[in-house]
């Protein structure tokens, strides 16, 4: 069974540009949730779509963005880069709708914002 | 206060040691609690979770959840250089779906 698929693996955008990053679940899932995973704040959640639904949402501002898509597959926009959007993005999918949903983790986005 | 706490390491210990890996937590209303393993430059790979309070066993993994105490461990026996990683714990959010981390401890298990 193939696991969570996130692409592209690096990206290295410049400050006010936007940057579109891509999930793909594993088979059967339906729920896809994205963090983000920095040096200083560590993993944190940035929000959660289950059937093409935002279902949460964590603390962060309009610029970042997602939608999902009839397939499960999910994506995120971060418009207007600030230096400070260099993390690794993480991706997880989840076939249970909660509790014990059992997150499953893509290898991550690593982007680097100059 | 961080709502899930963790050690930053690193944390050395020679192969075959125990590994012990403690976590705090400050909200009760949680029930499910995770132990992620991440390498560098991976994504975190799900260890074990556990449901309330009492002990969870996984081959040389042991999860434990003290609900009295509002504290999580992960117990690693006979320890690898295999198992040289950062440990995140995680609670879930009271809808699903939502995982709240701690910071991560590095272990380095010397050969």
């Amino acid at each position: 069974k193939a696991g969570v698929t996130q692409t592209p693996r690096y990206l290295i955008k410049t400050r006010g540009q936007q940057v579109t990053l891509s999930c793909s679940p594993i088979s059967g899932h339906r729920s896809v949730s994205w963090y983000q995973q920095t040096p200083g704040q560590g993993l944190q959640f940035l929000f959660e779509y289950f059937s093409e639904t935002q279902r949460n949402k964590g603390n962060f501002p309009g610029r970042f963005s997602g939608r999902q898509f009839s397939n499960s597959r999910s994506e995120m926009n971060v418009s207007t880069l600030e230096l400070g959007d260099s993390a690794l993005y993480l991706c997880a999918s989840s076939g249970r709708q909660g509790p014990n949903t059992e997150a499953f983790f893509g290898q991550g986005t690593r982007l680097t914002v100059v | 206060q961080k709502e899930v706490e963790q050690d930053p390491g690193p944390l050395s210990v020679p192969e075959g040691a125990i590994v012990s890996l403690n976590c705090t937590y400050s909200n009760s209303a949680f029930q499910y609690f995770m132990w992620y393993r991440q390498y560098s430059r991976k994504g975190p790979e799900l260890l074990m979770y556990t449901y309330s309070s009492g002990n969870k066993e996984d081959g040389r993994f042991t999860a434990q959840v003290d609900k009295s105490s509002k504290y999580i461990s992960l117990f690693i026996r006979d320890s690898q250089p295999s198992d040289s990683a950062t440990y995140l714990c995680a609670k879930e959010g009271a809808a699903g779906n939502k995982l709240t981390f701690g910071g991560g401890t590095r272990v380095l298990v010397k050969p």
